[in-house]
């Protein structure tokens, strides 16, 4: 079965980094589009970023355009987010998810990993 | 990029039905025909229910059906149940390979 895995979340200072993983297994990742999205606290979903099946196409949303990276190792099944500069209004629960495949919806998500940025 | 706007709340009986509305703009859901709604229950992970609108993963009961009309989509949950109760995020694709999200509707079974 489909499974994906985050991990790297952690307590952070302002200005500070941090990279997330998400080890997937059960697909061939190497197939499908790949996407972060963070969800702060009582508060809807923010898609953050996208990155195609090959890792050359990356996209982001505003709110974190020239901080953050997405990149994906298809070798080792695993997306990344390198997150620089944070900012409080970063803090949140990142997801990374998998692309429906046919279609732009996120068909399966991952159980989520906690950023906070806090001095 | 701004949010898609959904009401706070909606609510109804078992066995009735509700219906939730995600308002956008000809740039997000009047331009494309990539609306998705989500089901999230607390502490976990959202769950696909409709994409493309109207269409419905393999698994997602059809009580789930969504629709579009211009700038607004609409997810209609009939015959509501208890598991049912959960806050509900419409999303749209807004060009460009970005997503953009509603801020929720939290949908209370009486």
């Amino acid at each position: 079965q489909v499974q994906l895995v985050e991990s790297g979340g952690n307590l952070v200072k302002p200005g500070g980094s941090l990279r997330l993983s998400c080890t997937a297994s059960g697909f061939t990742f190497s197939d499908y589009f790949m996407a972060w999205i963070r969800q702060a606290p009582g508060k809807g979903p923010e898609w953050i970023s996208y990155i195609g099946s090959s890792g050359n196409n990356m996209y982001y949303a505003d709110s974190v355009k020239g901080r953050f990276t997405i990149s994906r190792d298809n070798a080792k099944n695993s997306l990344y987010l390198q997150m620089n500069s944070l900012r409080a209004e970063d803090t949140a629960t990142y997801y990374c998810a998998r692309d429906l495949g046919t279609s732009v919806a996120l068909y399966y998500w991952g159980q989520g990993t906690l950023v906070t940025v806090s001095s | 990029q701004s949010a898609l706007t959904q009401p706070p709340s909606a609510s109804g009986s078992p066995g009735q039905s509700v219906t939730i509305s995600c308002t956008g703009t000809s740039s997000d859901i009047g331009g494309y025909n990539y609306v998705s709604w989500y089901q999230q229950h607390p502490g976990k992970a959202p769950k696909l229910m409709i994409y493309e609108v109207s269409k419905r993963p393999s698994g997602v009961p059809d009580r789930f059906s969504g629709s579009k009309s211009g700038n607004t989509a609409s997810l209609t949950v009939s015959g509501l149940q208890a598991e049912d109760e959960a806050e509900y995020y419409c999303s749209s694709f807004a060009g460009r390979y970005t997503l953009l999200f509603g801020g929720g509707t939290k949908v209370t079974v009486l």
